[in-house]
């Protein structure tokens, strides 16, 4: 069964600091791994999409991994901020787009 | 990126009428475009997916007599939640999906429907 589980479930960082979210996947056949930022009641908006061929992807202070061995992904905030405050996805796509499995999500709040 | 829109944002119903929720990609054709639910402090659950010029398919559990989806054109696609109830209370996003290269999924805002 293809599954994307994420940790932690709800983070909670102060201003300025940086964290890393983790995600581990069984999904096969494996096509590419995104990462989404969700604002409460907004829709996701893509960070990073990584191939199999890709290990490591920057989008401003997120950077994505991808270890495709292992079938693990990290995003990795630096020098946090308030508007980092979302709930973070990360997403499989095992076919061209039609067979995404997402994860559950790590809430993340930043405080000042 | 690609925009995709939808409408209303936010809608409140009585029980027992229709909703129709629209999904358009702005900049860019999509001949298949997703409807996701997502309950609070969930992620999202896919509904159906919905090809333009044909019938949509939709996930298992899903009541395709309640949630009427139409995809007319290479732009639009419409979800009615029909009899709505309290419990189809949620939100709801779309998707469309690119075709090209990474076939990227790219989500509207959300529609948050509430049916007293």
């Amino acid at each position: 069964k293809n599954q994307v589980e994420q940790s932690p479930q709800s983070l909670i960082i102060l201003e300025g600091k940086n964290c890393t979210l983790q995600c581990n996947y069984t999904v096969s056949p494996f096509s590419n791994l995104r990462w989404y930022k969700q604002d409460t009641g907004r829709g996701p908006v893509s960070l990073t999409i990584m191939t199999f061929s890709e290990n490591t992807k920057s989008n401003g202070r997120y950077t994505a991994t991808l270890d495709a061995d292992t079938k693990q992904s990290s995003l990795h905030i630096t020098a946090s901020q308030l508007s980092d405050s979302a709930s973070y996805i990360c997403v499989v796509n095992g076919n061209a787009g039609n067979m995404l499995t997402f994860g559950g999500g790590t809430r993340l709040m930043v405080k000042p | 990126g690609a925009v995709v829109s939808q409408h209303p944002s936010r809608v409140i119903c009585k029980s027992g009428t229709s909703v129709k929720i629209e999904c358009r990609s702005l900049d860019f054709q999509a001949t298949t475009m997703f409807w996701y639910r997502q309950f609070p402090k969930q992620s999202l659950m896919l509904m159906a997916t919905s090809n333009e010029g044909s019938k949509a398919t939709y996930e298992q559990g899903v009541e395709k007599d309640k949630f009427l989806i139409n995809h007319a054109s290479l732009t639009l696609s419409t979800l009615t939640v029909t009899s709505a109830h309290p419990e189809d209370s949620s939100f709801y996003i779309c998707s469309a999906r690119l075709l090209a290269g990474l076939y990227e999924q790219y989500f509207g805002p959300g529609t948050r429907l509430t049916v007293t």
